[in-house]
């Protein structure tokens, strides 16, 4: 998985509790990335990073935040968790100049 | 609004054959266009990708077809075999690939022994 862990890999929260998932890379690469993955949906991009402190909305950011005060750490938080957003979580890695995105092994949460 | 529309959703193929899964976008400031592999409980892998200044690339038995024209293009798995058995999305993404890749609804292939 290109150097790229995500942790936790599942969890499993109530409606209305904050959740926050973490990824961490060891790759050095610039451009980081949250998707979520549903059945039917393939993946959708929530947010962004092209760099320390900077971040960016994608398609599906509505109750999601980011931060990104390192190079190898991107943390996706869920405000206040529903059931909606239930699913599973990836996240990717590219190097500036690069196309290629890697991903990492997922995080599964369900959301109750 | 799906910006790239996959087909077919389930494929099944047998065994030496060779599976094909079609992929048509609409936004002409795409300029790259991969191919991710996922199997069960896994990450998608990067398969192949393409940019729209060629018109077909081949890597092994997995070649991309690319039609910049009719704005599709397809991926070919030759010589199939069941560890081919995956899930595969088509992506895009618009210049300089940084703002993050938008996905095809996936095609879940099974190839028969």
């Amino acid at each position: 998985d290109a150097g790229i862990t995500q942790s936790p890999r599942h969890k499993v929260t109530e409606t209305g509790t904050p959740v926050t998932l973490r990824c961490h890379q060891t790759e050095n690469h610039r451009y980081m990335y949250w998707y979520r993955q549903d059945p039917g949906h393939g993946l959708r991009l929530i947010h962004y990073s092209y760099g320390v402190k900077d971040t960016d909305k994608g398609e599906v950011s509505d109750g999601y935040s980011v931060s990104r005060s390192k190079t190898e750490d991107f943390l996706l938080t869920l405000e206040s968790a529903t059931s909606s957003q239930t699913s599973v979580y990836f996240c990717a890695i590219s190097e500036l100049n690069s196309y290629e995105q890697y991903f990492g092994p997922g995080t599964r949460l369900t959301v109750t | 609004q799906q910006q790239v529309k996959q087909s077919p959703q389930s494929l099944i193929v047998q065994k030496g054959g060779i599976s094909i899964i079609n992929c048509a976008y609409e936004n002409t400031a795409f300029d790259y266009f991969p191919w991710y592999q996922q199997f069960p409980g896994k990450g998608p892998a990067l398969l192949i990708a393409i940019r729209p200044d060629v018109s077909e690339k081949k890597e092994g038995r997995f070649t991309i077809s690319f039609n910049k024209s009719a704005k599709q293009f397809s991926l070919h798995i030759m010589d199939s075999q069941p560890g081919d058995s995956a899930t595969y999305f088509c992506a895009a993404s618009p210049g300089g690939g940084a703002d993050g890749l938008t996905f095809g609804k996936g095609t879940h292939l099974i190839i028969q022994p």
